[in-house]
């Protein structure tokens, strides 16, 4: 199908690690890629992978996949109140055009 | 490098109107292209141009228009607005140069129809 889908709310402590996750559907090679909104803001891009690797690390984040089950996962290692805020993954349809197709988001909650 | 901008960031317009957002994306990169962001139906790919060109088109209706200028300025256009047409427009843009197609978004243009 055309959806990318990812679960709508998560709620850590500060400090703690969040996990944010996200599965999608192009089974052709193609990069994936995780941006953040805040409130009354744009998408600021975070981090992205290509779908030939296994797991990419920057500062903070870890990014994980898993192509066989088509599972996209973003960490965020000692969540800080800062880190509120949608989180969205999204897809590169090279059969498509090139568009991305953006999952519906998830909210993230990071209380002190 | 400044990132992209969008002018304006707000407006309002009446149900009939036609309204004109623009987009300047960074420095050096040739495609841009313009999403629409709404609370029920997310975020969606509404078309990307590349040297001038609409290389690609997401399934909105004729009322939304876009073109792209020699400088990779971009405007895009909706004529006779709807209320459904009130969202977020994002604007982002991407190098293509280096095969390095990342997307780079806007603030965005926040249109309210009334």
């Amino acid at each position: 199908g055309e959806d990318v889908e990812q679960s709508l709310f998560l709620s850590v402590r500060e400090g703690d690690s969040s996990v944010i996750n996200c599965t999608y559907t192009d089974s052709s090679s193609t990069y994936l890629y995780w941006y953040k909104q805040e409130p009354g803001a744009g998408l600021q891009l975070l981090t992205y992978i290509f779908s030939n690797m296994d797991m990419k690390q920057d500062q903070r984040l870890t990014v994980l996949l898993n192509k066989k089950d088509k599972h996209l996962s973003l960490r965020i290692a000692d969540t800080q109140t800062g880190d509120s805020a949608i989180y969205f993954c999204a897809e590169r349809r090279y059969n498509q055009g090139g568009k991305l197709i953006f999952g519906q988001g998830t909210e993230l909650s990071v209380k002190p | 490098k400044a990132g992209v901008t969008q002018t304006p960031r707000y407006l309002i317009k009446t149900r009939g109107q036609q309204v004109t957002l623009s987009c300047s994306p960074i420095s050096g990169h040739r495609s841009v292209s313009w999403y629409q962001q709404t609370p029920g139906q997310g975020l969606q790919f509404l078309f990307e141009y590349f040297s001038e060109t609409q290389r690609n088109k997401g399934n909105f209706p004729g009322r939304f228009s876009g073109r792209q200028f020699s400088n990779s300025r971009s405007e895009m256009n909706v004529s006779t607005l709807e209320l459904g047409d009130s969202a977020l427009y994002l604007c982002a843009s991407s190098l293509e140069l280096t095969g390095d197609d990342t997307q780079y978004f806007g603030p965005g243009t926040r249109l309210t129809v009334l």
